[in-house]
């Protein structure tokens, strides 16, 4: 059974600084892996996903991700936080590029909190 | 252009009773997604509709949650007998394609007393 883990449940960084939220799956095949933000009150948003090729993948809002197969992680980073940052994280598997058919696994999430 | 709709925002009942939570997908998006998110967790998949019908329900919990998308556009998810275990954020999604990216709902929050 596919799984998705998301140690940090919750990530205080300083506004300006360096981030990176980590992700570790479990998955039978090649995987599909995503992640997306929820801020409150808002729908999920895909920050962005990996499937295939270049291992670091570029999302929105300045956010990347690496693949490490060895490692089965996937995990996020930016290289300076701002404060509209602040939100829930989750990183995601799945069977199909879009995120579709047969549903996405999310880990239960990180919630990110920026000091000024 | 609008994104996909879920009503009521909110919807709080009493143990026992039934309701329906409606998804209205974004316009033209064969691929209809229900999820629930209980606090402190992430997104469940629930059921998966392609058109009208089904095409994997395995995420309903029991037979008191059921699923309908009749003409392949607007769907409802109804639940039956009410538990507090029930109460959870329920998320809807859209995507064009089997393949497409999915777009999310901002949810409907259930809340069984």
């Amino acid at each position: 059974a596919q799984s998705v883990t998301q140690p940090d449940i919750h990530i205080t960084v300083s506004e300006g600084a360096s981030l990176e939220l980590r992700c570790n799956y479990s998955y039978g095949a090649t995987p599909y892996l995503f992640w997306y933000v929820q801020s409150p009150g808002q729908g999920l948003q895909l920050l962005l996903k990996y499937f295939s090729g270049d291992t670091l993948v570029q999302g929105i809002k300045g956010f990347e991700a690496e693949f490490k197969r060895s490692q089965s992680s996937f995990n996020l980073r930016k290289p300076s936080v701002h404060w509209s940052d602040a939100a829930e994280y989750f990183c995601a598997v799945g069977a199909v590029s879009g995120g579709g058919a047969d549903g996405l696994t999310f880990g239960k999430g990180t919630h990110l909190i920026i000091q000024p | 252009g609008a994104g996909v709709s879920q009503t009521p925002s909110n919807k709080v009942t009493e143990k026992g009773k039934y309701v329906e939570l409606r998804c209205d997908p974004i316009s033209g998006h064969t691929a209809l997604y229900w999820y629930r998110q209980s606090l402190g967790q992430g997104p469940e998949f629930l059921i998966y509709f392609q058109g009208t019908g089904a095409a994997d329900d395995s995420g309903l919990p029991n037979d008191r949650f059921f699923a309908v998308r009749p003409e392949g556009s607007v769907s409802t998810l109804k639940i039956q007998r009410t538990e507090r275990g029930d109460s959870a954020v329920y998320l809807c999604a859209s995507s064009r394609a089997r393949d497409s990216p999915l777009h999310f709902g901002n949810g409907t929050r259930l809340t069984v007393t």
